[in-house]
């Protein structure tokens, strides 16, 4: 397996812009996760779906940022408008079953850049 | 809510030199533990996980002891090498959380031939 696909790998935008963030989980995982890292305050979870469904989205920071899970095979997590604050790298994560007992498994990150 | 807290980085050392990084949890429940290690440019790798009270987890010698009394997960290696040199994320992850994986802030370590 190629493991869990983000695209892309680097985002540079300006501030006000649309960006959004893509998501291969690894075939077979019902969870999938997106976090944020940053320098200042570290990993943050975003959102975790479950079976396709959000089940947990107390760490979307604002209404700018949005998440969606089509299907098993393809997650986005949007920003509208993008500002310079949301500046990080985006990981993308997932498992099967709960990660309770199970390795989770990252992508590569997205570099977000905003100007 | 329950946290991870780890020691602050950057951690410099010689290589052969013994690691110690330090983690301590709150968690209201009975939580599993895990080390994940962060290499430049790639995202998280399970490292070691512990799934009770008194489990030691073990991988690439490194290891990690699940202290419930203490509530501590430190990691620790006897000898490192350059190649170790990365970000190390203590984590918990609790049933009554509904699968949530809560990291630490995370800790550098560079090894120094």
């Amino acid at each position: 397996d190629a493991g869990v696909i983000q695209s892309p790998r680097h985002e540079v935008t300006e501030m006000g812009q649309e960006v959004t963030l893509r998501c291969k989980p690894i075939s077979g995982h019902d969870y999938l996760f997106w976090y944020r890292q940053t320098m200042m305050r570290g990993l943050e979870l975003l959102i975790y779906f479950n079976n396709n469904v959000p089940i947990d989205d107390s760490g979307m920071p604002e209404d700018r940022f949005s998440a969606k899970m089509p299907n098993a095979s393809f997650s986005t997590l949007k920003i509208q408008p993008s500002e310079p604050r949301d500046s990080a790298v985006y990981f993308c994560a997932s498992s099967f079953r709960q990660p309770t007992n199970e390795k989770l498994f990252f992508g590569s990150g997205t570099q977000l850049s905003v100007l | 809510g329950d946290s991870v807290t780890q020691m602050e980085g950057p951690v410099t050392l010689s290589e052969e030199a013994f690691l110690t990084i330090n983690c301590t949890y709150t968690a209201t429940g009975y939580p599993s533990l895990f080390w994940y290690v962060q290499y430049p440019g790639e995202g998280l790798q399970l490292l070691l996980k512990a799934t009770k009270a008194d489990d030691k987890g073990s991988n690439k010698g490194f290891e990690a002891t699940y202290r419930k009394e203490t509530t501590s997960f430190h990691l620790e290696k006897g000898s490192v090498q350059v190649s170790d040199s990365a970000v190390y994320f203590c984590a918990l992850s609790a049933d009554n959380q509904g699968g949530k994986l809560i990291f630490g802030q995370g800790t550098e370590l560079s090894v120094k031939p």
